[in-house]
């Protein structure tokens, strides 16, 4: 079956400019949960998402948002770039969301200049 | 919340030797531990998990022993190649209430030939 899929896989944005990403999640998977990658930070937690609720949020600014629609498809979007959003964001599909095996998509590289 | 610290964050060894990663927890409600490896430029992807009422778990060349009263685990790769240079990243899962994976910071695994 077909992986997880993220789009765009790569993106240059400017300061104050707003972005979405997008993942679409293995066929079944009702939770996604999003990351974001940095050398000096590792994984950190972004939100996580379970049949349009979204039932956790780790600790971002509120410049970070997400949505989750009917087919399990999530989007996340950054507004009012910042420098230090330059990353890697990584969406994980599974199937309930805790204690199951979370699939990872190869992720969103976002540069912001 | 949960915080996830991995040790060591480089290791080099030479092909053939043993390889072994550690990482403490936090949470003492923590009940789900999986091993992701990431390739340069790749997603992350499980290796191998481990759920709290286990003590030890192995498949091949790598194993993941738990203990729980001391809040560590602990992955090792036996008789390393140099296919398993990788950043490997250990991860918590808190409670079916929590939704998300707790991750360590990583450790870059390097197998001399």
């Amino acid at each position: 079956k077909a992986g997880v899929t993220q789009t765009p896989r790569y993106l240059i944005k400017t300061r104050g400019q707003q972005v979405t990403l997008s993942c679409s999640p293995i066929s079944g998977h009702r939770s996604v949960s999003w990351y974001q990658q940095t050398p000096g930070q590792g994984l950190q937690f972004l939100f996580e998402y379970f049949s349009e609720t979204q039932r956790n949020k780790g600790n971002f600014p509120g410049r970070f948002s997400g949505r989750q629609f009917s087919n399990s498809r999530s989007e996340m979007n950054v507004s009012t770039l910042e420098l230090g959003d330059s990353a890697l964001y990584l969406c994980a599909s599974s199937l309930s969301g805790f204690n199951t095996e979370a699939f990872f998509g190869q992720g969103t590289r976002l540069t912001v200049v | 919340g949960e915080n996830v610290e991995q040790h060591p964050s480089t290791l080099s060894v030479q092909e053939g030797d043993s390889a072994v990663i550690k990482c403490t927890y936090s949470d003492s409600a923590s009940n789900y531990f999986p091993w992701y490896k990431q390739e340069l430029g790749k997603r992350p992807q499980l290796i191998i998990d481990i759920r709290s009422n286990v003590g030890e778990k192995k498949d091949q060349r790598i194993a993941v022993t738990l203990n729980k009263t001391a809040k560590h685990f602990s992955l090792h790769i036996t008789e390393t190649q140099p296919e398993d240079s990788a950043v490997y990243f250990c991860a918590a899962s808190i409670s079916r209430n929590d939704y998300k994976l707790s991750f360590g910071a990583g450790t870059t695994v390097t197998v001399r030939a």
